[in-house]
């Protein structure tokens, strides 16, 4: 049990809609990282939060953002949904720099 | 841009051998890499983190390595357990993910 949970666990969608992952992170970590897993691939960065701003992002288009909240959680929006959407989303918790812990994943179906 | 790569990307092993699993990053600028276990279709569960400023971390069975002149880190698995089959991953930065490799340790 990391302290890291996120909701929905499963979810299905119909291309072209918009999506929202949530993630709360483990008490007094300031940074949240958000990951998309393909099946039999290995996570792949979207971008990082830290004490609200934006800290990092990886090669993924504007359609994907995200918040930070003051209390740390996060969210994820994906608008229009596209059919290689479809993946495992995964956030992370840590402090900056320091060993990260992940939740369970957001299971995305875009049909 | 940080590349990291895991080799092999598969094992099978017999019950109670030792490993070894490895990861090379093309970044010697990092300040910390970190191993990962994933059971199908489930979250990360974190292993071992090592900082820039450490050779190696132990845990257990486990232990990793990190050279970052080489760009490589190890994990070596002893006495191996079917439980201990997974997909091990490494990560640079937090960010930087390799593909991972795939371990089945055979009863």
């Amino acid at each position: 049990e990391t302290g890291v949970t996120q909701s929905p666990t499963h979810l299905i969608k119909t291309r072209g809609q918009q999506v929202t992952l949530r993630c709360s992170s483990q008490s007094g970590h300031n940074t949240v990282s958000w990951y998309q897993q393909a099946l039999g691939q290995g996570p792949q960065f979207i971008f990082q939060y830290y004490r609200e701003e934006e800290n990092g992002r990886g090669n993924f288009p504007p359609r994907f953002s995200g918040l930070q909240f003051p209390n740390y959680s996060s969210e994820l929006n994906v608008n229009a949904l596209e059919l290689d959407d479809s993946a495992l989303y995964l956030c992370a918790s840590s402090f900056v720099g320091r060993e990260a812990f992940f939740g369970q994943g957001t299971r995305l179906t875009v049909v | 841009k940080q590349e990291v790569t895991q080799i092999p990307a598969a094992l099978s092993v017999p019950e109670g051998e030792n490993l070894v699993l490895n990861c090379s990053f093309t970044d010697s600028a990092i300040y910390n890499l970190q191993w990962f276990r994933q059971d199908p279709g489930k979250g990360l569960t974190s292993l071992l983190l090592i900082q820039s400023s450490q050779r190696e971390q132990t845990s257990g069975r486990l232990n990793a390595s990190l050279d970052k002149s080489s760009g490589r880190s190890t994990l070596y698995i002893a006495a191996s357990q079917p439980g201990d089959s997974a997909t091990y991953l490494c990560a640079a930065n937090d960010m930087r993910f390799g593909a991972g490799t795939r371990l089945t340790v055979k009863p």
